[in-house]
């Protein structure tokens, strides 16, 4: 069983620019849930996908998109980069909107 | 508005002593809880997790208890082992089928050998 993996590991972007990141989803699962975790603090909720559409959203702007594929990985494109938008950014697969999720490793984004 | 609170940041216990890392919640809507642990460089692995109509839920060295009406659940650790040394995250979510975790700042665990 291969677990859920994220691409790239690290990233350093220019303030205006625009980012994608990706996510495959653990074998089995259809529903992707993606966080932003800034320093100290917990994983904020950004939005999750199910079966290809957005199955609901946390409180970021518009800019935050996402998109699911019909293999159910997933990308997350950031456009207008701002300095407050480094952070690890993790995603999570589960069984269902409701099952449990399993992170991968994340993706730490630096803007400068 | 942090809906989820863990006011511990840090905890060190003796190797073979229990653990107890403690969360609170303001939101009584949620019904599903969590706790997820972290090393560096990796993502939050699940530890174990607990239904609203439970008080208690144990997993070989770990127990996760929920008190309701204070609004507070924590996770037991016994015995602590030096590999449990990591971050650990406690997260709520609403109704059966509500995709949205919310989880607290984390509280650091280190178990001295």
């Amino acid at each position: 069983e291969t677990g859920v993996t994220q691409s790239p590991t690290h990233l350093i972007k220019t303030r205006g620019q625009q980012v994608t990141l990706r996510c495959s989803s653990q074998s089995g699962h259809n529903t992707v849930s993606w966080y932003q975790q800034a320093l100290g603090q917990g994983p904020q909720f950004i939005f999750q996908y199910y079966r290809e559409e957005e199955n609901g959203r946390g409180n970021f702007p518009p800019r935050f998109s996402g998109l699911q594929f019909p293999n159910y990985s997933s990308e997350l494109n950031v456009n207008a980069l701002e300095l407050d938008d480094s952070a690890l950014y993790l995603c999570a697969s589960s069984l269902g909107t409701g099952g449990e999720q399993y992170f991968g490793p994340g993706t730490r984004l630096t803007v400068t | 508005d942090q809906q989820v609170k863990q006011n511990s940041p840090s905890l060190s216990v003796q190797e073979g002593r229990i653990s107890i890392l403690n969360c609170d919640y303001t939101n009584s809507m949620f019904d599903y809880f969590l706790w997820y642990k972290k090393y560096p460089a990796e993502g939050p692995t699940f530890l174990i997790s607990i239904s609203s109509i439970k008080d208690k839920n144990e997993d070989g060295r770990f127990t996760v208890f929920l008190n309701k009406s204070a609004k507070h659940l924590s996770l037991h650790i016994v015995p602590s082992q030096p590999g449990d040394s990591a971050v650990y995250f406690c997260a709520a979510s609403g109704a059966s089928g509500t995709y949205k975790y919310i989880f607290g700042t984390g509280t650091r665990l280190k178990v001295l050998a």
